[in-house]
C-alpha cells in the first residue's frame, strides 16, 4: 500500500535552532520527494523537492536530507525565525502515475 | 508563471444539496489534475487523478456518483460533491501539472455543510 509517514506531528522550536522534519516511505518507485508548508486557512505551497539522483538539496534555510536505501527523507529549516511557523507536509510521488502521496503534516511552532 | 485558479474560496450549503467547484490553469497546460480533499485535523486524500487520452481515476472510498470531475480541456477542470453531508467538509483542493513538472496548487475551496 502506497504511504508516507511523517514525524513529529507537532515541534516547537527556538527561533535561530535548527527544526528537523522526517518523513519514510515504502514504494520503491516514488522519485519525487515535495516538502510543501501551509499556513492557516490557505492552500499548501511547494517549498523544496528532491529527486533521488541527489542526496541532498539547498535552497536558502531550508535543506531536504534523502536517503534512498533506508526510504528517508527529512526537512531541516536551518536559523529557523516566527514566521516559519505553519503546518508542513512531505509528499511523494511516481513519475509513471503522477499521483501525489501526501504525509499527515507536521504543526511547526517557532518560539521567539 | 504558472497559476491555478479556483473557486469559490469558501462555499456553505445544506445537508443533501451540491456544490460544485471549479479549477482554471493560466501559464501551462494541464495535462493532469489531481483533486485532494483535506478533512478537520487530517492530510490531503487523494480524491481522482485526471490525465489527458485516459479516463479519470478514483482512489478508494471515493467514487464518480458522489465526485463527479470533468476535465473537458488543457486549461479547466471541474468537480461536484453531490448530496453534501457532513462528513464531507474540508478544505477541496486542486492540484495541476503539465507533464513531469511540479503540481501548482489552487487556493482551495473550503466547504462547510449544515
Amino acid at each position: 500500500q502506497q504511504q508516507v509517514r511523517q514525524s513529529p506531528q507537532s515541534l516547537t522550536v527556538w527561533e535561530g535552532e535548527t527544526a528537523i522534519l522526517n518523513c519514510s516511505y515504502e514504494d520503491s518507485t516514488f522519485d519525487y520527494f515535495p516538502w510543501y508548508h501551509q499556513f492557516p486557512g490557505e492552500s499548501p505551497a511547494l517549498l523544496i523537492a528532491i529527486r533521488p539522483v541527489s542526496n541532498k538539496k539547498e535552497d536558502g534555510r531550508f535543506t531536504i536530507f534523502f536517503n534512498k536505501r533506508e526510504k528517508k527523507f527529512s526537512l531541516h529549516i536551518a536559523d529557523s525565525q516566527p514566521g516559519d511557523s505553519a503546518t508542513y507536509f512531505c509528499a511523494a510521488s511516481a513519475e509513471s502515475n503522477y499521483q501525489l502521496i501526501w504525509g499527515s503534516g507536521t504543526k511547526l511552532i517557532i518560539k521567539p | 508563471g504558472a497559476l491555478v485558479y479556483q473557486y469559490p474560496r469558501r462555499t456553505i450549503c445544506k445537508s443533501g444539496t451540491s456544490m460544485r467547484m471549479e479549477c482554471q490553469a493560466v501559464g501551462f497546460q494541464a495535462t493532469s489534475v489531481a483533486w485532494y480533499r483535506q478533512s478537520p485535523q487530517k492530510t490531503f486524500e487523494l480524491i481522482a487523478l485526471s490525465t489527458v487520452n485516459s479516463a479519470i481515476k478514483y482512489e478508494q472510498n471515493f467514487t464518480q456518483e458522489k465526485f463527479p470531475i470533468s476535465h473537458p480541456n488543457l486549461s479547466f477542470s471541474s468537480m461536484t460533491v453531490l448530496n453534501a453531508y457532513l462528513e464531507d467538509r474540508g478544505l477541496y483542493l486542486c492540484g495541476a501539472k503539465q507533464g513531469g513538472s511540479d503540481y501548482t496548487f489552487g487556493s482551495g475551496t473550503r466547504l462547510l455543510v449544515i
